[in-house]
Order: structure tokens, then sequence, then C-alpha cells
């Protein structure tokens, strides 16, 4: 079955240091992954996506995510955190659909709430 | 530009009441999804559709119904409210594009207590 795990429920970090959040999946096959933040009341906003080629993949706001797929892992990171980085980041994994299948959804981690001091 | 748009975006309900979440899409998307938010829990699937007149259970689709009676719309109903249904309520659509899977939009959310 598909499963997301991301092991750290909160991350603190300080204003300009670096960042990693983790993401380990597990799936029959090949997945597509995405990333999501979610500022606090608003929706969904989808930071990077990997779906095939390399496996270093950029996003939106100066954010990266590296495809391992001998660790099942696509960890999210940024060189330089700004505190408007704070919110909570959502890893989740895309079945891939076969044709005339109805396999297509998304399964989500529970999330990392990110907070930065300045 | 709307994208995805969800209504109500707060709502209160007694127990035992019923409601309906409209979600709205003008992407000409085939697929949209109910998901539910949760604290701890991430984001878990209700239902979806793969296209108009055609609905699916998710992994917890117990207590609501869904309808999909026009492409850009996807009801999500409670015909009575329980408070283990407060949550945050997510619609999404995405389409599916030659052989290859896009991302998902997402709505703004409905945040839905049970008292």
């Amino acid at each position: 079955a598909q499963s997301v795990t991301q092991p750290d429920i909160h991350i603190t970090v300080s204003e300009g240091a670096s960042l990693e959040l983790r993401c380990n999946y597990s799936y029959g096959a090949t997945p597509y992954l995405f990333w999501y933040v979610q500022s606090p009341g608003q929706g969904l906003q989808l930071l990077l996506k990997y779906f095939s080629g390399d496996t270093l993949v950029q996003g939106i706001k100066g954010f990266e995510a590296e495809f391992k797929r001998s660790q099942s892992s696509f960890n999210l990171r940024k060189p330089s955190v700004h505190w408007s980085d704070a919110a909570e980041y959502f890893c989740a994994v895309g079945a891939r659909r076969d044709r005339g299948s109805t396999l297509g959804r998304l399964y989500f981690g529970r999330g990392t709430q990110l907070t930065v001091w300045p | 530009n709307a994208g995805v748009t969800q209504t109500p975006k707060f709502r209160v309900l007694k127990t035992g009441q019923s409601m309906t979440l409209l979600c709205a899409q003008d992407m000409n998307h085939e697929y949209m999804y109910w998901y539910r938010q949760d604290p701890g829990m991430g984001l878990r699937l209700i239902h979806y559709s793969v296209g108009e007149g055609t609905t699916a259970k998710g992994e917890v689709p117990d207590g609501y119904n869904v309808s999909r009676l026009k492409k850009q719309n996807f009801l999500l109903g409670l015909e009575s409210a329980a408070p283990s249904q407060t949550s945050v309520y997510f619609c999404a659509s995405s389409f599916y594009a030659g052989g290859a899977d896009t991302e998902a939009f997402f709505g703004q959310g409905t945040r839905l207590t049970v008292v």
C-alpha cells in the first residue's frame, strides 16, 4: 500500500539557516512526488513536483528536492530560510494511472510544521 | 482566473443537521477530489471523481456522499453531521494529459465545526 512518512512533526530554524525536510514513501513503482506548502488559514500551494527525468527538481520560492529511488526519499531543501517560509509542509505521492484505471489520487504525509526564528 | 473555488468558507452545524459543500473549478479538469484535514493527520481522501457522472470512495468515505452532475462541480454532502466531522475540507482538481498525471490544484478550504 502507498504511504508517505514525514518523520519530523515540527522543525525550528533560524532565519538564514539551511533547511531540509524529510520525506520517505512506500510505493510499488516509480511514483509522482510533490511538496506542498500551507500557510495558516490557507489552501495548499504546490512548491515542486517530480514526474520523471532529472532527480533534482527546482521549485518556487528557492526550494529544491531530490528524488532518491534507492532510499525511497524525496527531501525538500532550501539553502537560506526566510521568515516568510514559516508554514506547514506536506509531501505527497501520486499514484500513476493506468489506462482505464481510476487510481489517480494523492497520498499525503502528516506534515512538518516549520518555525523560523528571527 | 478563479481555479478551484469552495463555498462556504466557514460553517457551524449542529449534530444531525445536513449540509452540502460546493466545489467549482474552471480549468476543465476531469478529476476532482475531496479531502479532509485534521491536526497531525495530513490530508485524507474522502471521495473522488474521474469524470462527470462518476464518483468513487477514498479512504474515509463514511458519513459523506458526493455528486458530480456537471464536470465543473463536485458536491460533498453530509446527511447527518457528527462532531467527528469537524475538520477542514479541501477540494482539488487535476487532469490526465496523454499518459501523464499532472498536479492537483486546491481550493482554499472550508472550515466546518459540528457542535
